[in-house]
């Protein structure tokens, strides 16, 4: 079955960097994009960012623009997420998330467009930021 | 960034009861919107895509409608395991953006 399986807890000191992996099973792992989503504690969804595993391009959201790296890797079928120079604040639990799609109908001349969402989840990586 | 704005933030219902929830995008999404459901202590779990799509294995009294900039997740009748906090989310544009979520407890 689909799978993706998060790396354990961290504790790091402010200042520090982390990297949270999530290794993907039960499905071909290039023909879906992942993304990054981070829950701080008792708050919403905060999208962070998403990465090709095909091809390793990624698109980050403005917030974590120059602290993130998403990286991948197709020999274990394994995403990476980095954070560096965290804050109290950067405290949250990160889930890595599969992006599924279907089509949504086709445009002249541009061809095929499509309804993106995140059908399968990674139980979360808890990352505690404390001195 | 497009701005999801639900309501109510949450709400107290009954077993058996119809509950709705609504979101409102900061500018018009088609019908690029998902819902998902998420219990304490996991991970968030994919409702309805594209506004109305029930996603495979999650029961029929689970419904999505909307378009533009308005949209409601339904529950036609409250389940005990329905008890938990549902998010909007637009995939309209870059950066994808949540509702700030809302919380259904046991009346």
């Amino acid at each position: 079955q689909v799978q993706l399986v998060q790396s354990g807890a961290e504790v790091k000191k402010p200042g520090a960097s982390v990297k949270v992996s999530c290794k993907a099973s039960g499905y071909t792992f290039t023909n879906y994009y992942m993304h990054w989503v981070r829950q701080a504690p008792g708050q919403g969804l905060e999208w962070m960012g998403i990465i090709n595993p095909g091809g390793g391009q990624t698109s980050y959201a403005q917030n974590f623009q120059g602290r993130v790296s998403m990286t991948r890797d197709t020999s274990t079928t394994t995403v990476y997420m980095e954070l560096s120079s965290l804050r109290y604040e950067d405290t949250a639990v990160y889930y890595c998330a599969r992006r599924a799609s279907v089509v949504a109908g086709t445009q002249l001349g541009l061809g095929r467009y499509y309804h993106y969402y995140m059908d399968v989840w990674g139980k979360g990586t808890t990352v505690t930021v404390s001195s | 960034d497009i701005q999801m704005t639900q309501s109510p933030s949450s709400l107290s219902a009954s077993v058996g009861d119809r509950v709705t929830i609504t979101c409102r995008a900061s500018q018009g999404i088609n019908i690029y919107l998902n819902w998902y459901q998420q219990k304490p202590g996991k991970a968030p779990n994919l409702l309805i895509y594209a506004a109305s799509s029930l996603q495979s294995g999650v029961p029929s009294r689970f419904s999505g409608s909307g378009s533009g900039t308005d949209f409601t997740l339904t529950i036609s009748s409250l389940q005990p395991e329905d008890f938990a906090t549902y998010y909007c989310q637009q995939s309209f544009g870059t950066p994808r953006t949540f509702g700030q979520g809302t919380k259904v407890e046991i009346k």
